[in-house]
């Protein structure tokens, strides 16, 4: 079973403040993606990397795939506190396996 | 115009009833799935179709039947309700395929609590 451990559990910071999200396993990923759930919603998707040292960069947002595959990082630069949610990182194996492992996911909390 | 939508929202029901979830997708998608979430917020898959094939099926109680009549439905239906089975519960949908580089959509969930 592949796992993908996540860190921190839970981060609340002040408005304005830059933080980063670790996503690390010890398995390879073929692709890596990140959604964003808000409470009452599903997860949506905001970004897959697929590249091993990939950069993704979404406004305030950039993601990046290590090189080796198994692990990935999203930094939000000057949060705000509609960044607030669940973030979610989520590994494909790739080939045929069509399931997509989850995290447990780092809850954020931006405080205005 | 929803993409993923599942019916009901909210379920409340007593231990050992007969419960069904339904999920539907106009994204043309042709596989779907049922995902848990715990109340720590673990998703975990339960399973998946594609083409209305069963090609996913985790360890999961046998009181879980999921069908998919059409490649756009895929329907949960859960026998003998316990108190444990009180989760959220996505359906979500996306391309099959080998690039793996296609994301998941998902519905907004269904809150299933057991009394």
């Amino acid at each position: 079973t592949q796992l993908l451990e996540q860190s921190p559990q839970f981060l609340s910071i002040q408005e304005g403040e830059n933080l980063t999200v670790y996503c690390n396993s010890s398995s390879v990923f073929s692709s890596l993606q990140w959604y964003r759930q808000e409470p009452g919603e599903g997860p949506v998707l905001l970004v897959t990397v697929v590249t091993g040292g990939e950069v993704k960069k979404l406004k305030r947002l950039t993601f990046q795939f290590g090189d080796a595959r198994k692990d990935s990082s999203l930094h939000i630069t000057a949060a705000q506190p509609g960044d607030t949610g669940l973030y979610l990182c989520a590994g494909h194996s790739g080939g045929s396996n069509y399931k997509l492992t989850f995290g447990k996911g780092t809850l954020l909390t931006v405080n205005p | 115009d929803t993409a993923v939508s599942q019916t009901p929202k909210y379920l409340v029901t007593q231990m050992g009833n007969d419960k069904s979830i339904k999920c539907e997708q106009n994204l043309g998608h042709d596989t779907m799935y049922w995902y848990k979430q715990d109340s720590k917020k673990f998703l975990k898959i339960m399973f998946s179709y594609n083409n209305k094939e069963l090609i996913i099926n985790e360890t999961v109680p046998n009181r879980f039947s999921p069908k998919s009549p059409d490649k756009a439905h895929l329907n949960l239906h859960i026998n003998s309700l316990e108190l444990g089975d009180s989760a959220v519960y996505f359906c979500a949908s996306s391309h099959y395929g080998t690039s793996a580089n296609y994301g998941y959509t998902f519905g907004s969930g269904t809150r299933l609590t057991v009394v």
